[in-house]
């Protein structure tokens, strides 16, 4: 597709169940990168991939979270052990590079219960 | 602490008018900075950025200006639609270690009146 899709675009999972959020690229987007975004707030930095090599980690909020993109474009965000807190829009995004504007997905709402 | 600031959280505009959304950073290490828009129910949209190493950055309607003594940048849109009615996030990024992750502040809610 043109844009980048991400599935499911609501989930509602109860509290401590595992997820796990899809995020499909732009084709030939080498970068990937998620974002968490809580109400009333701008997206917070989760993790970031270029191509399957995953750069930058450090904003997984704890270990339940992790985040693979092994083949270079689909990439999926795990939630284990789902929190209330967790609560949130999941958001991925996509660039052909590490200086250019995002082009993001419509992101994931997670509500958890 | 947060390192990018939109202090303003809503702005109202008459259509026609100028609209200016301003941003203000704490880290010298950002050098790009970058304007998203944000409509209800969707993902943000880029829609304009400047590097450190420019003062202006112009793109039909949007015009980003950045200081870089005041860590101060503002996007201005002229003339205001109500078609441009959105939450608007400034962002910024570095080109060193962290090179592609944007902060973002908190957005501020733009509504152009007809």
């Amino acid at each position: 597709g043109a844009g980048v899709s991400q599935s499911p675009r609501y989930k509602v999972a109860k509290r401590g169940q595992d997820v796990a959020l899809r995020c499909d690229p732009i084709s030939g987007h080498v970068s990937l990168f998620w974002y968490q975004q809580a109400l009333g707030q701008g997206p917070e930095f989760l993790t970031y991939f270029q191509n399957e090599a995953q750069l930058d980690k450090s904003g997984l909020p704890s270990d339940r979270f992790f985040a693979e993109r092994p083949e270079g474009s689909v990439s999926t965000l795990k939630i284990q052990r789902t929190q209330q807190e967790d609560s949130a829009v999941y958001l991925c995004a996509s660039s052909p590079g590490t200086v250019y504007g995002y082009t993001f997905g419509s992101g994931t709402r997670l509500t958890v219960v | 602490d947060q390192q990018v600031k939109q202090n303003s959280p809503s702005l109202s505009v008459q259509e026609g008018r100028i609209s200016i959304l301003n941003c203000d950073y704490t880290n010298s290490m950002f050098d790009y900075f970058l304007w998203y828009k944000k409509y209800p129910a969707e993902g943000p949209t880029f829609l304009i950025s400047i590097s450190s190493i420019k003062d202006k950055n112009e793109d039909g309607r949007f015009t980003v200006f950045l200081n870089k003594s005041a860590k101060h940048l503002s996007l201005h849109i002229v003339p205001s639609q109500p078609g441009d009615s959105a939450v608007y996030f400034c962002a910024a990024s570095g080109f060193e270690a962290n090179a592609g992750k944007s902060t973002f502040g908190d957005g501020t809610t733009l509504t152009v009146k007809p």
